[in-house]
């Protein structure tokens, strides 16, 4: 059974800095895998899919990495801001077209 | 597109009383999925529909949970009868063609209370 695991829980930081999250994959036999954005009380956005032929993709300051091999997947933010502060989930699309989910990293970006 | 639609956004519904969620894909999207949010477990896949046919049910977690999707355009999800522990923020999904190639895009969900 696939099971994604995203560590911290939640992350705070100062405005401008870069940072790194982290989603680490039990099956490698994936599809793709789906970086979300989620604020409070709202649904999920999508940010960046990266095909498991592809290594990484890039969206504005968003940068994702893949590595299928080892099970691990990273969402890169540059220059942090105020405004990225939400909740950001990392989907893995495996067996039966199914998503299956991380809990997500709360980030709270301090100005 | 207005993106896919949930209705209600919220409902609080007494123990024991049927709830009926609804849900309007993207138009053209043929995969539609159902899932579930909460603290202690996350999002859960509830189940998918491809074509308007459910593929995959697994996730449905009691006989009291049922979904349909009579055509393209709308979906539901029902639960009959309610209880406290379905309290949750349930979503609904839509993708085009393989979901193994495109991305799902979500609805706002509908945040169930069970009192």
């Amino acid at each position: 059974k696939q099971e994604v695991t995203q560590i911290p829980a939640a992350l705070s930081v100062p405005e401008g800095e870069n940072l790194v999250l982290n989603c680490s994959f039990t099956d490698s036999a994936i599809y793709n895998l789906q970086w979300f954005r989620q604020d409070p009380g709202k649904g999920l956005t999508s940010l960046l899919l990266i095909q498991s032929s592809q290594r990484e993709q890039t969206s504005g300051r968003l940068n994702a990495s893949l590595d299928k091999s080892s099970g691990r997947s990273t969402l890169y933010i540059a220059a942090s801001q105020p405004g990225d502060s939400a909740t950001y989930l990392c989907a893995v699309n495996g067996a039966n077209s199914k998503l299956t989910f991380g809990k997500g990293i709360t980030l709270s970006v301090r100005p | 597109d207005a993106g896919v639609i949930q209705s209600p956004r919220h409902e609080v519904t007494e123990m024991g009383q049927e709830v009926t969620l609804r849900c309007k894909p993207i138009s053209g999207h043929d995969y539609l999925f159902w899932y579930r949010q909460t603290m202690m477990r996350g999002l859960e896949l509830l189940i998918y529909f491809n074509n308007n046919v459910p593929i995959d049910d697994s996730g449905m977690p009691e006989d009291r949970f049922s979904a349909k999707m009579p055509n393209a355009s709308f979906s539901t999800l029902k639960i009959q009868p309610s209880e406290p522990r379905d309290s949750a923020v349930y979503f609904c999904a839509s993708s085009f063609l393989n979901p193994r190639a495109t991305e799902a895009f979500f609805g706002q969900g509908t945040r169930l209370t069970v009192v």
